[in-house]
C-alpha cells in the first residue's frame, strides 16, 4: 500500500515560470518530509525539508507547504530553471515508522528554456 | 568529505544466481538504508542497519539479506535471483536515522536475465 502518492507521473513548464509538484500522504502520524531530486544515473539528492510543526519552509527558489489536514504537501519552484529538469520525489517518516522514509513515485519535471 | 560509494555500478546476473551489493557510508555516519527503486514503483525500502544492528526491515522476501560491519560499511545479498528482481538498488547513510534525512549513492543497477 502506497502510503506517499505523487499522482502526477510528469509535469513540464516553461522556463521562467512556477513549478508545483503535489504530495498526498495517508499516514497521519507522518511528521517529518523531505522533498529528494534526482538526475538520471545519479542517487537522489536533498532539497528541502518541513516538519509538522510548521506549514512552511523556504530555501532559495524551492519551498515546500505542508496542510496536514489535507494529508497534502506541495514544492513550489520559482522561477524554474533549466536545470531543475529531474524526478522528484517525497518521502515522509514519522514516529510509528521506525528509521525508514516511505516514498512517492516520483514526478518527472522538464523546464522548457 | 567523500560521498556515499556503492559497487559495482552495473551488475547483469542471471536468474537463480545470487549477488552482493556493497555501500560505504560517509564517515562517521552509523546508519546505513537499501532501498529499490523500479519505475513506477518509487523507492521501496529493504532495510536499515545501525551499529551492526538491522533496526527496521521492509516488506521483501527472505531472498533479499544484508549486514553492517564495525567500519559501518554494509552489504545487500539477494539470493536465487528472478526477474523482477531487475532494479536500482540505492543506498542512504545518515548520522542516526532519519533525524537529519539522508544521503544516497549513487546506486548499483542490477538486470536479471
Amino acid at each position: 500500500d502506497q502510503q506517499v502518492k505523487q499522482n502526477s507521473p510528469s509535469l513540464s513548464v516553461q522556463e521562467g515560470r512556477i513549478s508545483i509538484l503535489n504530495c498526498d500522504y495517508t499516514n497521519s502520524m507522518f511528521d517529518y518530509f523531505l522533498w529528494y531530486k534526482k538526475y538520471p544515473a545519479e542517487g537522489p539528492t536533498f532539497l528541502i525539508s518541513i516538519s509538522s510543526i510548521k506549514d512552511k519552509n523556504e530555501d532559495g527558489r524551492f519551498t515546500v507547504f505542508l496542510n496536514k489536514s489535507a494529508k497534502h504537501l506541495s514544492l513550489h519552484i520559482v522561477p524554474s530553471q533549466p536545470g531543475d529538469s529531474a524526478v522528484y520525489f517525497c518521502a515522509a517518516s514519522g514516529s510509528n515508522t521506525g528509521n525508514q522514509f516511505y516514498f512517492g513515485t516520483g514526478t518527472s519535471l522538464t523546464v522548457i528554456p | 568529505k567523500a560521498g556515499v560509494t556503492q559497487t559495482p555500478r552495473y551488475l547483469i546476473k542471471t536468474r537463480g544466481q545470487q549477488v552482493t551489493l556493497s555501500c560505504s557510508p560517509i564517515s562517521g555516519h552509523r546508519s546505513v538504508s537499501w532501498y529499490q527503486q523500479t519505475p513506477g514503483q518509487g523507492l521501496q525500502f529493504l532495510f536499515e542497519y545501525f551499529s551492526e544492528t538491522q533496526r527496521n526491515k521492509g516488506n521483501f522476501p527472505g531472498r533479499f539479506s544484508g549486514r553492517q560491519f564495525s567500519n559501518s560499511r554494509s552489504e545487500m545479498n539477494v539470493s536465487t535471483l528472478e526477474l523482477g528482481d531487475s532494479a536500482l538498488y540505492l543506498c542512504a547513510s545518515s548520522l542516526a536515522g532519519t533525524l537529519y534525512g539522508y544521503t544516497f549513492g549513487s546506486g548499483t543497477r542490477l538486470t536479471v536475465v
